[in-house]
This record gives structure tokens, sequence and C-alpha cells, in this order.
């Protein structure tokens, strides 16, 4: 079975430029999760979508970052415009229906850098 | 306050030892995961557990629900098990760990 695919794996841009990254969840799986995992930090929750609906985004700067996860497959997350405290690794994961009790299968992340 | 504990934050191991990593908790949970992500980023599930203990290969995880309490523990350590290990649970929502970084020496 194909994981879950992130693109791009790296990206480095300059403060105030806009960024995308995409992930593609494994076949299936209808709940996706986008993290952000600062350097020796564990992942921290941006959104979930449990098909296409987002049912957490608490915890995403609105003002900044929006995400989309149209026909409830692929999802996008986009920043802009991107500040220097952005730089990050950022993570998608997907799980198997809803709930907390599904084990979640991540992507490699795409590292950001922001100059 | 981070609801989900992890020690030792940083541990160097020669290979062949015995590895004990250590999660404390203080929120109702449904499942504990344990995680691996190496250099890189990738990251991989390695257990996800409620209740006793379950081994995989040289991998072994327990919980005691009463206590709050896991262990992540690796048998005859090899160098392929440097990796940071990433401690998670699951209530309401998922809280991570801050992880441990494991090392082992040839």
């Amino acid at each position: 079975e194909a994981g879950v695919v992130q693109s791009p794996r790296y990206k480095i841009i300059e403060k105030k430029q806009p960024v995308a990254f995409w992930c593609n969840p494994i076949s299936g799986h209808n709940t996706l999760y986008w993290y952000l995992q600062n350097l020796g930090q564990g992942p921290e929750l941006l959104i979930r979508y449990e098909n296409e609906e987002a049912v957490d985004d608490s915890q995403l700067p609105k003002d900044r970052f929006s995400a989309e996860r149209l026909k409830g497959v692929d999802s996008t997350l986009k920043i802009q415009p991107a500040e220097l405290g952005d730089s990050a690794v950022y993570l998608c994961a997907s799980s198997l229906g809803q709930g907390s009790n599904q084990p979640q299968h991540f992507g490699d992340g795409t590292r950001l850098s922001i100059l | 306050k981070n609801e989900v504990e992890q020690s030792p934050q940083n541990l160097t191991a020669q290979e062949g030892e015995f590895i004990t990593i250590n999660c404390s908790y203080s929120v109702g949970i449904s499942a504990l995961h344990w995680l691996q992500q190496h250099p890189g980023g990738g990251i991989v599930s390695l257990f996800m557990l409620s209740s006793g203990k379950k081994k995989h290969g040289r991998l072994i995880a327990t919980i005691n629900i009463q206590e709050k309490h896991s262990s992540l523990h690796i048998t005859a350590s090899h160098p392929r098990d440097s990796a940071v290990y990433i401690c998670a649970v699951t209530g309401n929502q998922f809280y991570f760990g801050t992880g441990t970084s494991l090392t082992v020496i040839p």
C-alpha cells in the first residue's frame, strides 16, 4: 500500500512570499491531519479533516494559514505571507475512519526554510 | 504544562544495550502511541496500545493505565535504532510528547 505522499520535500523561500504544501493521503483514509513540527519538539496539530470537512482548525493561524481538502482526498496547506518563524517541518498524516483510536500514518514532511 | 512528558530527552547507548524510554501523561486517554522519527522527518507508527503490553521484534511497549505511564523498551539495541521516539496519547485530541533522541553507538 502506498503511504502518505507529501510534496515538496523541501522548500526555501524569502519572507513575505506565499508557499503551498500538498498531501495525498492513503487511499480510503477519511481523516487527514496537518501538523507543524519545530526542531526538538513534537508535532503540533494545525488542522484535522474528516472527509472534506475541517473538524478541528482551532490551532490554525487563520490570518496567514489556510487549508483545503477538496473532494475529501488530497489536501493543500498554504501560508501567505510566510514569516521567519514559520520555518519548520510540516507533516501530513491520515487515518482510517473517525476517532482518535485509529493509528495515524505520516508522510515524510515538507521542510520549510524562510530566508 | 505538557500533557505528555517523556524521559530522558536524550539517550546514548552502546550497541547491544537494553534501552528504556518512559512516557507519562496527565489526561484521560483512549490509546497511547509510540512513534519513531528518523532524521529527515519521516514518522513511523510503532505501537498503538490501550492496555497491557505489545511486542514487535526487539521492541516492547507497556502501559499502566492506573499510573498513566508507558514504557518503550528496545532489546539488543543497534545503531539503526538511532532515531527520535515520540509518545502520543489520544483522548479528546492528540497530544504529543517532545520526543526522546536515541543514539546507539557501534
